[in-house]
């Protein structure tokens, strides 16, 4: 069965204190994998897609990057409008029309404090 | 331009009313998906539309979830005789086409059953 685990659930820190953010996934086959922030009351807010193992994205003060088993997100000298829960997906190799649904793990809330 | 949109953005429902929430996608976007979101979690894939067709309604619940896209634009999903398991935050999400193109949300409708 396709699992997408994100760790921790929650994450306090203060203002300035850099730190990390873990996605792992087992699936059968990845074709991708997808970060988004989501604010209380709104929907997902797409931030990055990763596709082949050793990629790295940058935007602002984050960065994401993957391995075959798992995907980090670095936030550097975050700041309180940082503050979300931050939802890694996966793309799984679908039937031959290629087209599968996004697989999201739980999420991490992440709070930085001023 | 102008994001995905979702009506109502609130919607509350007895026990076994018939209820029907709107997707508006991106214009052009030829894949559409919906998803369920419970209160902590990620959301949960329901059914995938590719322009009219409905290629995959795996995730739908029971047999009182339809959706349906008659002109390859707007969807919308009914829920017929809803129940109390049913209250969550239902997302839409457009792309481009399936595969490697990622998906933007709307902001959601918030069901809750009483």
């Amino acid at each position: 069965e396709d699992q997408v685990t994100q760790s921790p659930e929650a994450l306090r820190l203060q203002e300035g204190e850099s730190s990390s953010l873990n996605c792992s996934y087992t699936v059968s086959g990845l074709r991708g994998l997808f970060w988004y922030r989501q604010d209380p009351g709104k929907g997902p807010e797409f931030l990055f897609t990763l596709y082949s193992a050793g990629e790295e994205k940058e935007k602002e003060r984050l960065k994401a990057t993957l391995t075959k088993k798992e995907s980090f997100l670095h936030i550097t000298a975050p700041k309180p409008e940082d503050s979300a829960t931050y939802l890694c997906a996966v793309h799984i190799i679908g039937d031959f029309s290629g087209n599968t649904p996004l697989v999201f793990g739980k999420g991490t809330r992440l709070s930085v404090i001023a | 331009g102008a994001g995905v949109s979702q009506s109502p953005r609130y919607k509350v429902a007895k026990r076994g009313q018939d209820v029907a929430l709107r997707c508006d996608p991106i214009s052009g976007h030829v894949s559409l998906f919906w998803y369920q979101q419970a209160l902590g979690q990620g959301p949960e894939f329901l059914t995938y539309f590719q322009n009219e067709a409905q290629l995959d309604k795996s995730g739908l619940p029971s047999d009182r979830f339809f959706a349906e896209r008659p002109e390859g634009s707007v969807s919308t999903l009914k829920i017929q005789r809803t129940q109390q398991e049913d209250s969550a935050v239902y997302l839409c999400a457009s792309s481009l086409a399936g595969g490697r193109y990622e998906q933007y949300f709307g902001p959601g409708t918030r069901l809750t059953v009483t």
